[in-house]
């Protein structure tokens, strides 16, 4: 019973390839993230979206499309990979209730560009 | 431009005693504060939190302090225990942006 899960977990690819990560969560969240930790481990915000429509982008390339075909769903899709797209890309949820705001992540994608 | 600033990236501490972490952040906008613990290999996985109309929030051997005049915030865990070793990140938000920016973490070690 997995909140929010990621797949696939590791990703090894050649520069230059199109590669998908998806993420869903079952907790019935309205806003879902995806978020890059770099080699120096800085967790950085890409993307946002609430309810199935796109709030935050965060001056990521336009190489990375987010798609949300539900609330459940938050797919990432890398066109064209680079090297320094190398990295842990986390999915995460959340929901605002009684003035609290809690982010659910999952796994991770351990993505590595060759 | 790091809004958000963790400047020990590791603490060591012993076993039951108290450990201490600490957050600066920038952005006066910030008005919702959250704590994050990380394992190896894992996601983030949330701790606690606290408003910016609080000084205070307990759960547990977890407390978090806010000192807004100071933009400072510390997660003090009591008692320190094995398991408490991992990575701690904290992170803000300004309430309805959908926008958290993260610390870089530090990593504490509770030694037995």
């Amino acid at each position: 019973d997995t909140a929010v899960s990621q797949t696939p977990k590791y990703l090894v690819t050649q520069m230059g390839n199109d590669k998908s990560i998806k993420c869903e969560q079952n907790l019935g969240h309205d806003t879902m993230y995806w978020y890059k930790q770099d080699s120096k481990k800085f967790l950085k915000i890409m993307f946002s979206y609430n309810n199935k429509e796109l709030i935050i982008n965060e001056t990521v390339p336009n190489r990375f499309s987010p798609k949300s075909p539900d609330k459940a769903h938050l797919n990432l899709h890398i066109n064209s990979l680079e090297l320094g797209d190398s990295a842990v890309y986390f999915c995460a949820s959340s929901q605002w209730t009684s003035g609290r705001e809690t982010q659910y992540f999952g796994p991770g994608t351990r993505l590595l560009v060759l | 431009d790091q809004q958000v600033k963790q400047n020990s990236p590791s603490l060591s501490v012993q076993e039951g005693r108290i450990s201490i972490l600490n957050c600066d952040y920038t952005n006066s906008m910030f008005d919702y504060f959250l704590w994050y613990k990380k394992y190896p290999a894992e996601g983030p996985t949330f701790l606690i939190s606290i408003s910016s109309i609080k000084d205070k929030n307990e759960d547990g051997r977890f407390t978090v302090f806010l000192n807004k005049s100071a933009k400072h915030l510390s997660l003090h865990i009591v008692p320190s225990q094995p398991g408490d070793s991992a990575v701690y990140f904290c992170a803000a938000t300004a309430s309805g942006t959908y926008k958290y920016i993260f610390g870089t973490g530090t990593r504490l070690k509770v030694l037995a």
